[in-house]
């Protein structure tokens, strides 16, 4: 199956430090990757949707000067929380599609943790 | 509006019982696909199975199953003979399926979630 790929899968950093995730499709090409954020016992909750080339769509509510999405190639976007804070602390979840099918797959998520 | 609707907050069966997890959903899409994803404490999220709107054939995979029902709006996950390590939370999705010339993404929109607790 699709393999997708999160690093860190972990950090902790302090209040107003930026932090970057990466995600990575493994062995397909990703034209679409999706950023979602899950608080603890909550369902996933999208942030923006990413295509390789363009800038990303925003969800309603979601601070797009926050949250920096970038998919620069067929197999990896970013997501960089700026200036971080503890309300930030989150599990983050990314996942792509590739353009043939009609599937997500998931990365195995960051728990972010702000200080 | 699309929505996804699992009633069930959590459930707690004893190992080898039968379990169904509920899921009904609301489109105004002709096609569309619904998912069945596993999420252990690890947080990953394990993809279980996709179903076409057209394809109303009930599914069966080893100890799963599924039932979906268009004319109920229900697509309903069945776990035979449950075992410790199905304990988890699950989740039913749903998307618009991809059309030809659609700029359609196939963001998909969860449901809340259902915790399995499976007791030795």
């Amino acid at each position: 199956g699709a393999v997708v790929s999160q690093h860190p899968s972990r950090v902790i950093c302090k209040s107003g430090t930026s932090v970057k995730i990466e995600c990575r499709s493994l062995d397909f090409q990703a034209t679409t990757m999706f950023w979602y954020r899950q608080f603890p016992k909550q369902s996933l909750m999208l942030m923006a949707t990413s295509n390789e080339g363009s800038k990303a769509t925003y969800e309603q509510g979601v601070e797009k000067d926050k949250f920096l999405i970038n998919h620069a190639s067929l197999t990896l976007s970013t997501l960089t929380v700026t200036s971080a804070h503890p309300e930030d602390s989150s599990f983050y979840i990314c996942s792509a599609r590739s353009w043939r099918a009609d599937t997500q797959y998931f990365g195995p998520g960051t728990r972010l943790t702000v200080l | 509006a699309q929505k996804v609707t699992q009633a069930q907050t959590e459930i707690s069966v004893v190992e080898k019982e039968d379990v169904t997890l509920d899921c009904v959903y609301e489109t105004r899409d002709t096609t569309y696909y619904l998912f069945w994803y596993k999420q252990p404490p690890s947080g990953e999220l394990v993809f279980l199975i996709r179903r076409n709107s057209f394809d109303e054939q009930n599914e069966i995979s080893g100890r799963y199953s599924w039932n979906f029902q268009k004319s109920t709006s229900s697509f309903n996950f069945t776990i035979t003979a449950s075992q410790v390590v199905d304990s988890a939370v699950y989740f039913c999705a749903l998307s618009e399926a991809k059309k030809l010339g659609s700029s359609n993404t196939g963001k998909l929109i969860f449901g809340q979630g259902t915790t399995l607790q499976v007791k030795p």
